[in-house]
């Protein structure tokens, strides 16, 4: 199944707020409550942030923040920290008639 | 806290078989939750390989569904993940990772480098 269409960078100043998109199809994004995004940092495991669209796991900051409409989800980091700085996935049920999950192309995210 | 912990070679030859193992702790694989594997090539995005649930149920992605092979190991609280007929496309980092359900990861492995090279 081919991946969830994400911008491959977006950038902001410490303090301001980012919104990272990803968009899918009415099969997939639009259609499903399971929308997940991860955090990767270089040379480490992805890690959950948002899951089922807009829940944050525990321990994860309030800055963290999703949502969604029609076939495109959004992730908005606000209060940027340089920790911030990393790649982030989004993921998918695949939808249909198609097992298992299907992730987004990915997106860095630079703290200016 | 659930520690998972990927072992296998970390060089396989064009055509060989790959063979990992995620060894689990702080859980247990036949209690509930399902297992599974995600790869990253070098510098790549994230693709998903497939898992099996504590039922034993299996699902794989499509595109590798007629080459990989997930199963558990309860005697021993692994997972492993066979993959046959490797090719210089599936050079990657390998993942094992827990999925609590709703399409959603909630631990990782630190993930293991295979290459596939001669």
């Amino acid at each position: 199944q081919p991946a969830l269409t994400q911008p491959p960078s977006a950038s902001g100043s410490p303090g301001q707020s980012v919104t990272i998109s990803c968009t899918g199809t009415s099969g997939d994004v639009g259609g499903s409550d399971y929308v997940s995004w991860y955090q990767q940092h270089p040379g480490k495991a992805p890690k959950l942030i948002i899951s089922e669209v807009s829940k944050r796991p525990s321990g994860v900051p309030d800055r963290f923040s999703g949502s969604k409409s029609g076939n495109t989800a959004s992730l908005t980091v606000s209060g940027l920290q340089a920790e911030d700085e990393a790649d982030y996935y989004c993921s998918s049920n695949a939808g249909g008639n198609i097992p298992g999950y299907v992730f987004g192309t990915g997106t860095r995210v630079t703290v200016l | 806290q659930v520690h998972l912990q990927e072992s296998g070679p970390g060089l396989v030859k064009p055509s060989e078989t790959l063979s990992l193992s995620c060894a689990v702790s702080g859980d247990s694989i036949s209690r509930g939750n399902c297992w599974g594997w995600v790869r990253q090539p070098p510098g790549g995005g994230l693709e998903w390989i497939g898992d099996v649930c504590h039922t034993g149920t299996t699902t794989y992605n499509p595109s590798l569904k007629s080459r990989v092979i997930i199963s558990l190991d309860r005697s021993t609280n692994q997972f492993s993940l066979t993959l046959h007929s490797m090719a210089a496309a599936d050079t990657s980092i390998y993942y094992c990772a827990r999925s609590p359900g709703w399409y959603r990861i909630d631990f990782w492995g630190q993930g293991t480098l295979v290459t596939v090279s001669s």
